[in-house]
């Protein structure tokens, strides 16, 4: 199993503005992943970040209003930029480890 | 295209009672089966998975599953409803060869005293 922190676990922000999400993981990790939860929906892929490369987005998603980090093997950031109210969301790193994913809690952003 | 249904979005059953939450797939080709659970204000939890071999698979808290492949579905189980089961369920697919997880909208486990 991989123990995954987030931070912050929740933040209120300004319509405008931008906020980076981080995620450490206890263990090296090759892939981890970004998703987007809406309240009371289902996960949506965001992104695929890979240590050494370029994150790779999915449909609906682009680099300029998510950018992403992966500096090392146990540590990514999303950046949600120029945030609006339909931003408000769950956003969830989570990494594949033994086959499964593991999520870590969640950061609850809220728009205003 | 890969696809994962959930038919029930909520599921309501009395605490001691059996209770199941349902799961189809649509897959091109031989998928791997996960349940997860999301308690309020938390992240998801791995539950089980189904990967190759027995069709019933056996969990955490007392939850099992499964696998047909004829019906192409995975059921989520458990014998005996706890209050505490109550929770957000999620089902995911994910093709052995790949690293693409799709999940189901969810289903709302409510289990009255």
């Amino acid at each position: 199993s991989a123990v995954i922190s987030q931070k912050p676990s929740r933040d209120i922000c300004q319509r405008g503005t931008s906020l980076t999400i981080q995620c450490q993981v206890d263990s090296q990790v090759t892939m981890m992943f970004w998703y987007r939860q809406q309240p009371g929906q289902s996960l949506t892929l965001i992104a695929t970040a890979n240590q050494g490369s370029e994150a790779t987005y999915e449909s609906g998603f682009v680099i300029d209003k998510f950018p992403i980090s992966r500096p090392n093997l146990t540590f990514s950031t999303l950046t949600v930029s120029n945030m609006s109210p339909e931003d408000s969301s769950i956003y969830l790193c989570s990494v594949d480890s033994t086959g499964e994913l593991f999520f870590g809690e969640g950061s609850r952003l809220t728009v205003l | 295209a890969q696809s994962v249904a959930q038919p029930e979005d909520q599921v309501n059953v009395a605490e001691g009672n059996p209770l199941t939450v349902k799961c189809t797939y649509s897959v091109s080709g031989n998928p791997y089966l996960f349940w997860y659970v999301q308690y309020p204000n938390r992240g998801l939890q791995f539950l089980l998975k189904y990967i190759t071999g027995d069709n019933l698979v056996k969990g955490s808290y007392g939850f099992e599953a499964e696998f047909n492949k004829s019906q192409t579905s995975f059921h989520l189980k458990k014998p005996s409803a706890l209050v505490s089961d109550s929770a957000l369920y999620f089902c995911a697919v994910r093709l052995y060869n790949f690293n693409k997880f799709y999940f189901g909208s969810g289903t709302k486990l409510n289990v009255k005293p």
